[in-house]
């Protein structure tokens, strides 16, 4: 079955860190372009960061020099490292796998997210 | 940054037919995408590059483009298309490409 399911959200105090998981059944992360959406209460969806399929990483300008997005061939599983968290980083994460015509992508594949709380 | 406005909420009589818009500068050269995400669940996929339908959703739904909106059209709407709804495209005019989401629609269906 082709699938995404994240792991690894939690509660963490300002200022903290936490690693995302998303691990990938029914096809192969390397060969496509991953990506994390996050959305935070009762609010709408935000795009957070993609990796391409050639290792090339793009993110949001609110979490740029912060978060970090990597996978790990092996275990067919993309990860998001979130560094100096902040309240407003309190969200479901979800990772997603775009498909479509360079630059005209779209998401066809979503996990059912992880919920990151940042409090004290 | 590119901004994608949609009206907060839609209100629909079941069998009636649901328009969303999503307005962007130039969005005529750019593909939109639609979700749709009911509480508590990830998003759905239900309509591609402006007016494509992925395997097993209905006929119902179908995209539009006009000038600087896109359209969501649900048809003959049911108690389960009650749901918020988000377009999508991909902002090539910054210093790279980013996803940028509209801001969502919910639809009360009455």
């Amino acid at each position: 079955e082709v699938q995404l399911v994240e792991s690894g959200g939690g509660l963490v105090q300002p200022g903290g860190s936490l690693r995302l998981s998303c691990a990938a059944s029914g096809f192969t992360v390397s060969t496509n372009y991953m990506n994390w959406v996050r959305q935070a209460p009762g609010k709408g969806l935000e795009w957070v960061s993609v990796i391409y399929s050639g290792g090339s990483t793009y993110y949001a300008d609110s979490v740029k020099g912060r978060f970090i997005i990597s996978r790990d061939n092996s275990k067919n599983t993309l990860y998001l490292q979130m560094n100096s968290l902040r309240a407003e980083d309190t969200a479901v994460y979800y990772c997603a796998r775009v498909r479509g015509s360079y630059l005209n992508w779209y998401f066809d594949l979503w996990g059912r997210g992880t919920l990151v709380t940042v409090s004290s | 940054s590119y901004v994608l406005t949609q009206p907060p909420s839609v209100s629909v009589a079941p069998g009636q037919t649901a328009t969303i818009p999503c307005g962007g500068n130039n969005i005529g050269s750019k593909h939109v995408h639609w979700y749709q995400q009911k509480p508590g669940q990830a998003p759905v996929l239900v309509v591609y590059e402006d007016s494509g339908r992925p395997s097993g959703i209905p006929e119902r739904f179908s995209g539009s483009k006009s000038g600087n909106t896109a359209t969501l059209t649900i048809t003959r709407v049911e108690a389960g298309d009650e749901a918020d709804y988000y377009c999508q495209v991909w902002d090539t005019t910054s210093d790279h490409p980013r996803d940028v989401f509209g801001t969502g629609t919910k639809v009360t269906v009455l």
